[in-house]
């Protein structure tokens, strides 16, 4: 199974505040990374896809970066609204679909 | 618009079988990938398994072939079986279309809560 790290596990972070998370596959997984936004009680919401690619009706604050075991997701001016839970998840080696544990953003 | 409910029993018993059903609306689902993946409390999302529009079927090893993924092409629906659950199978349950650029998972039920005890 690929393996999906993800740091920090949670950061804490001021409106207009610019937040990058980072995500690291086991082995490479070309661009088959996908990230997610989890709201307390939601269902995850796709923000990037193919570790770049801005999922349609995702604010442009958002943006990926990356390729092979290496990725990134950047909050360009956090707002209140994205004060939430982001997965990671890689789709290239399947079974299994992974995801990342997690980063939590909180407000400082 | 897709839209996916889940729905079933919020609370099984162990050792008996967990059943839940997923209802898509907007969409067919003859056409891409249709998975599930659960949530314990407090914790990480975990892929269980998924159903592709030509009935084959993919799962998570981890869950020791526990798991029976169908589809019902006539109602729009699939369907989860786990059986021999244990209180390690208490989550909240998702189901989810995929495929497309990277195998995206763009659409997504609710969830719903299944509580695993006597």
């Amino acid at each position: 199974d690929i393996q999906m790290t993800q740091s920090p596990s949670s950061l804490s972070a001021s409106v207009g505040d610019r937040v990058t998370i980072t995500c690291r596959a086991s082995q490479s997984i070309s661009s088959y990374l996908n990230w997610y936004q989890q709201q307390p009680g939601k269902a995850p919401k796709l923000l990037i896809y193919a570790a770049s690619s801005l999922q349609s009706g995702v604010p442009s604050r958002f943006s990926g970066s990356g390729s092979g075991t290496d990725f990134a997701l950047t909050i360009s001016s956090l707002q209140p609204e994205d004060f939430a839970t982001y997965y990671c998840q890689q789709t290239y080696s399947i079974p299994p679909v992974t995801f990342g544990p997690g980063t939590k953003v909180d407000i400082k | 618009q897709v839209q996916l409910q889940e729905s079933g029993p919020g609370l099984v018993k162990p050792s008996e079988t967990l059943s839940l059903t997923c209802t898509v609306s907007g969409g067919s689902i003859s056409t891409y990938y249709w998975s599930w993946i659960r949530q314990p409390p407090g914790k990480g999302l975990e892929w269980i398994g998924y159903i592709y529009h030509s009935g084959s079927t993919n799962h998570n090893p981890s869950l020791r072939s526990r798991v029976t993924i169908s589809a019902d092409t006539s109602k729009n629906q699939f369907s989860l079986k786990l059986r021999s659950v244990t209180a390690a199978d208490t989550a909240v349950y998702y189901c989810a279309r995929h495929g497309r650029e990277a195998n995206k998972f763009d659409h997504w039920g609710q969830g719903t809560l299944v509580t695993v005890s006597s």
